[in-house]
C-alpha cells in the first residue's frame, strides 16, 4: 500500500522556536505538497516542489521554508513558530501532472504553538 | 481536539438514504476535479475524479456530476452508511497546475 508518511501527529512548540515537520512518501513521486488546515479556511497550500533541490511558493509561504534534499522526503520548517501558525499541517505527493486520482495525502501533524 | 468540520456546512442524513454534497468552483479553465474525503483524524483520501469532457462519472456507490456551465461539482452517495460520515471536499486544476480546494462539506449519517 502506497504512504505518505508524516513524522509526528502531534506536536507542541513553543513561541519563537525552530520547527521541523517531516514528509516522506515511498511512491517515487516527484511532487510533494505542504498544505495546513484552518477551520472554515479549507486546505491552503505553503509551499509545493517538483523535482529535488526545487521548491515553489504557494498562496501562503510566509514564515514557512522547505528542504527537499532526497527525492522521497520534503521537510517544512518554521524559522520561528508563532502562534497563528498553530494548524494541521498536510504533507501529499502525487506525479508529475497529478492527473491520475490528485495526491495522496499523510495523516497530517497536529501543531499547537503556545 | 479541534475539528477541520467547524464552521462547514453540514449535511445530515439517515443511514440508508442517498446523499448529495454539492460544490461550486471558481476558475473556468479547470478540466480536472477530484473528491476528496477526510474522516477525523486522517487525511483526505481520494474518492473519485473526472475530466471535464464528461459530465458523470460512477463508481462503487459514489457518481460525480460535472455541469460545466454553471461550473457546479457534485458526489453522490447511494445507500449511505455511517461510515460514509466525514467531510468531503472537493478539487479542481486546470491544466497541470496545483489542485484547488473546496472548504468542504460535513455528512453526517445517523443510524
Amino acid at each position: 500500500d502506497v504512504k505518505v508518511t508524516q513524522s509526528s501527529r502531534y506536536l507542541v512548540k513553543r513561541t519563537g522556536e525552530k520547527v521541523f515537520l517531516e514528509c516522506v512518501q515511498d511512491m517515487d513521486h516527484e511532487n510533494m505538497f505542504w498544505y495546513r488546515q484552518d477551520p472554515g479556511l479549507g486546505l491552503r497550500l505553503i509551499y509545493f516542489s517538483y523535482d529535488v533541490k526545487m521548491k515553489e511558493k504557494g498562496d501562503i509561504p510566509e514564515g514557512y521554508s522547505v528542504s527537499r534534499e532526497k527525492k522521497e522526503r520534503f521537510s517544512l520548517i518554521l524559522e520561528s513558530a508563532s502562534t497563528n501558525q498553530t494548524s494541521m499541517y498536510l504533507c501529499a505527493s502525487t506525479v508529475v501532472g497529478g492527473r491520475l486520482g490528485g495526491y495522496t495525502f499523510g495523516s497530517g501533524t497536529r501543531l499547537t504553538v503556545v | 481536539g479541534e475539528s477541520v468540520g467547524l464552521h462547514l456546512p453540514t449535511l445530515s442524513v439517515q443511514e440508508g438514504d442517498n446523499s448529495i454534497i454539492n460544490c461550486a468552483y471558481s476558475n473556468s479553465a479547470s478540466d480536472y476535479f477530484i473528491w476528496y474525503k477526510q474522516e477525523s483524524g486522517k487525511g483526505p483520501q481520494f474518492i473519485i475524479d473526472i475530466r471535464s469532457n464528461m459530465d458523470k462519472r460512477q463508481g462503487q456507490r459514489v457518481t460525480v456530476l460535472l455541469n460545466k456551465t454553471v461550473k457546479h461539482l457534485s458526489l453522490q452517495i447511494a445507500a449511505t452508511q455511517p461510515g460514509d460520515s466525514a467531510v468531503y471536499f472537493c478539487a479542481e486544476t486546470p491544466g497541470y497546475s496545483t489542485l484547488t480546494f473546496g472548504k468542504g462539506t460535513m455528512l453526517l449519517v445517523s443510524p
